[in-house]
């Protein structure tokens, strides 16, 4: 079975520039998280959905950032105007249900560098 | 969000028992203890979580504390593909949402 599917998995941007991100999550999985990596502040969860809905976007650190799941097989997350800040790898998840028991599947990552 | 407490580092030997320790004393009664763990260059793998009884799965075994207020995940055998973060997680009260430490980094030692 395929797992989380992520798209690119590596991404060199400049500046400015308007960079999109992409999540297939595993088939019925109803939920999917959006995770930030870096060195100096570890693995940030910046969104997540249930049933497509944006439950909490607590974590999305500006309103550069922009998350949306437009059906139950895709989401995407896209930075504008990006900024060398926001050079990072991002991960995305998927879980069976939104619950305190699911297991969350995450994909290999998007390695994303903003000069 | 409650929050958990992990050596930053331990060193283990290839093929002996790793007693990886976790304290979370303000967990609440609905919050599930997770595990997970991250090899080099991964995304984050789920391990093993439970309640309340010790629990045994084909990775790891989970053994929580009376009180709740610590766990240690427990792996038998380690291996040098042992070596990752591994990342001890309350879960958001009932709603799934896991917020990551910093962890524990395991050396495997052949």
């Amino acid at each position: 079975d395929a797992g989380v599917i992520q798209s690119p998995r590596h991404e060199v941007t400049e500046m400015g520039q308007e960079v999109t991100l992409r999540c297939k999550p595993i088939s019925g999985h109803n939920s999917l998280f959006w995770y930030r990596q870096t060195m100096m502040r570890g693995l940030e969860l910046l969104i997540y959905f249930n049933n497509n809905v944006p439950i909490d976007d607590s974590g999305m650190p500006e309103d550069r950032f922009s998350a949306k799941m437009p059906n139950a097989s895709f989401s995407t997350l896209k930075i504008q105007p990006s900024e060398p800040r926001d050079s990072a790898v991002y991960f995305c998840a998927s879980s069976p249900e939104l619950a305190g028991t699911s297991e969350q599947y995450f994909g290999p990552g998007t390695r994303l560098t903003v000069t | 969000d409650a929050k958990t407490t992990q050596p930053n580092s331990m060193e283990s030997n290839e093929e002996e028992p790793v007693h990886l320790p976790c304290n979370h004393s303000t967990i609440s009664g609905t919050d599930y203890i997770h595990w997970y763990r991250q090899l080099p260059s991964q995304g984050p793998e789920y391990v093993i979580h439970g309640l309340t009884s010790n629990v045994n799965n084909r990775m790891a075994s989970l053994a929580i504390a009376e009180d709740r207020k610590s766990s240690t995940l427990i792996l038998h055998r380690a291996t040098l593909r042992d070596a990752a973060v591994y990342y001890c997680i309350l879960s958001y009260n009932q709603g799934g949402k896991l917020i990551f430490g910093q962890g524990t980094e395991l050396s495997v030692k052949p």
